[in-house]
């Protein structure tokens, strides 16, 4: 069964540090989410992406963050100067359709460590 | 801001009892969507419920949208140790339109005793 696959499972990066996070969705899908969800409390919305452009975006999702999708497979989220509370994991979604039906298929995650 | 409360937070059962987990809150969902968490992985999609008043069944699980779409419950029947895990429940946009963002409740954490 097809999935999203996410790259690397565990980045520890130093404060100030850019980090770039992997994702590749499911191949048919055209709607792509990044969440994050810090040790101990709920997952959190940060940008869905369709169409080469940015859809939606949460507050959290400032200009510390940028997403691409640099190819016809990947989907990447980047942080530019990455801080303490940064630390989560960020999880990378993909889905088919969009409105009510937009059924949304999370990878395994990324655990970012921010020192 | 749309906020999803979940309750109970946590609950701890014996094998074979059946229980409801909820999902409430003060907002219009165009859908909502039910998922189970392991500890350090991504959530995996149980359900989605579309329509006022739906239900849907998954083998022991039934989830119910509630009529004005601000709510919804799972009920797990003759539950098992395999059952065991955090439930989410999480509510899309209420326009229904576009690329919305999940947003998600806390969880139910849920133990099943053998």
């Amino acid at each position: 069964e097809p999935e999203v696959t996410q790259t690397p499972s565990h980045q520890v990066t130093q404060m100030g540090q850019e980090v770039i996070l992997r994702c590749v969705p499911i191949s048919n899908h055209l709607y792509f989410y990044w969440y994050r969800q810090i040790l101990g409390q709920k997952v959190e919305f940060l940008v869905s992406f369709y169409n080469n452009e940015i859809s939606e975006k949460s507050e959290i999702f400032d200009d510390q963050f940028s997403v691409e999708r640099p190819d016809g497979s990947n989907f990447t989220l980047k942080i530019r100067s990455t801080k303490l509370e940064d630390s989560a994991m960020y999880f990378c979604a993909s889905s088919p359709l969009a409105g009510a039906y937009n059924e949304q298929f999370f990878g395994p995650g990324t655990r970012l460590t921010v020192l | 801001t749309q906020l999803l409360e979940q309750s109970p937070q946590f609950l701890s059962i014996q094998e074979g009892e059946n229980l409801t987990v909820y999902c409430n809150s003060s907002s219009v969902f165009s859908s909502l969507q039910w998922y189970r968490q392991e500890p350090g992985e991504g959530p995996v999609l149980l359900v989605t419920v579309v329509t006022g008043g739906e239900v849907k069944k998954l083998k022991r699980l039934t989830f119910q949208f509630g009529d004005a779409r601000k709510d919804s419950s799972l009920h797990i029947t003759a539950a098992q140790p395999g059952d065991t895990g955090l439930y989410l429940c999480a509510g899309a946009g209420g326009s229904g339109g576009g690329a919305d963002g999940l947003t998600f409740g806390k969880g139910t954490h849920l133990i099943i005793q053998p």
